[in-house]
């Protein structure tokens, strides 16, 4: 079946360096989504990407869709203490990634 | 709106015990979703209704868990008889599209010990 997997697994950071989290599948899919989780909190989601290739930017956020469609990035530039939590792909097959958990160290 | 509502927040009960767990999603939303989240396994699906209607549970774990959807506005996870290894944070999700198509708007969860 699909796989969804996330890279790296967890990343320590000091704020205001950048982080880099990237999501691979197995298959090509339809769309993929971006979602974060606050500790302690629930899924909340970012962003849809669905075209080949698509990039999408919010504020600090970047987000890239493979040219194949197998493959996803978010980037964050210039981190900040609200930026901590787990961040999950989710792919066209309701499979989500193990996500990826952020620290960021004032 | 209130957003996707779930009850209990929190729940613990002994090894054998049935336990229920609550979901309202957000008005006129077409897709329900049951997660449950561990350590270890991430956050996983367990079941996908569309317009109240089962479309796959092919991640439910096993015969002890059972989800229903009556109507729009309600759907229960049951487990009976729940095990310690079931300890979860149950996550409900609703969306306007159908299937992975569309925004999911998750619930707080719910906080299920099985001692």
């Amino acid at each position: 079946g699909q796989q969804v997997m996330q890279i790296p697994q967890y990343q320590h950071v000091q704020e205001g360096e950048d982080f880099t989290t990237y999501c691979n599948s197995s298959t090509t899919l339809s769309n993929i989504q971006w979602y974060k989780q606050r500790p302690g909190g629930h899924p909340v989601f970012l962003i849809q990407l669905v075209k080949s290739g698509e990039v999408k930017k919010q504020k600090r956020l970047t987000f890239q869709f493979g040219e194949a469609k197998k493959n996803s990035s978010l980037h964050i530039t210039a981190t900040q203490t609200t930026d901590v939590g787990t961040y999950f792909c989710g792919g066209s097959r309701l499979t989500f990634g193990e996500g990826t958990q952020l620290t960021v160290n004032p | 709106d209130a957003g996707v509502i779930q009850s209990p927040r929190h729940e613990v009960t002994e090894m054998g015990q049935e336990v229920t767990l609550r979901c309202k999603p957000i008005s006129g939303h077409n897709s329900l979703f049951w997660y449950r989240q561990t350590m270890m396994r991430g956050l996983e699906l367990l079941i996908y209704f569309n317009n109240n209607v089962p479309i796959d549970d092919s991640g439910m774990p096993e015969d002890r868990f059972s989800a229903k959807m009556p109507n729009a506005s309600f759907s229960t996870l049951k487990i009976q008889p729940s095990e310690p290894r079931d300890s979860a944070v149950y996550f409900c999700a609703s969306s306007f599209d159908r299937g992975f198509q569309g925004e999911q708007f998750f619930g707080p969860g719910t906080r299920l010990t099985v001692l």
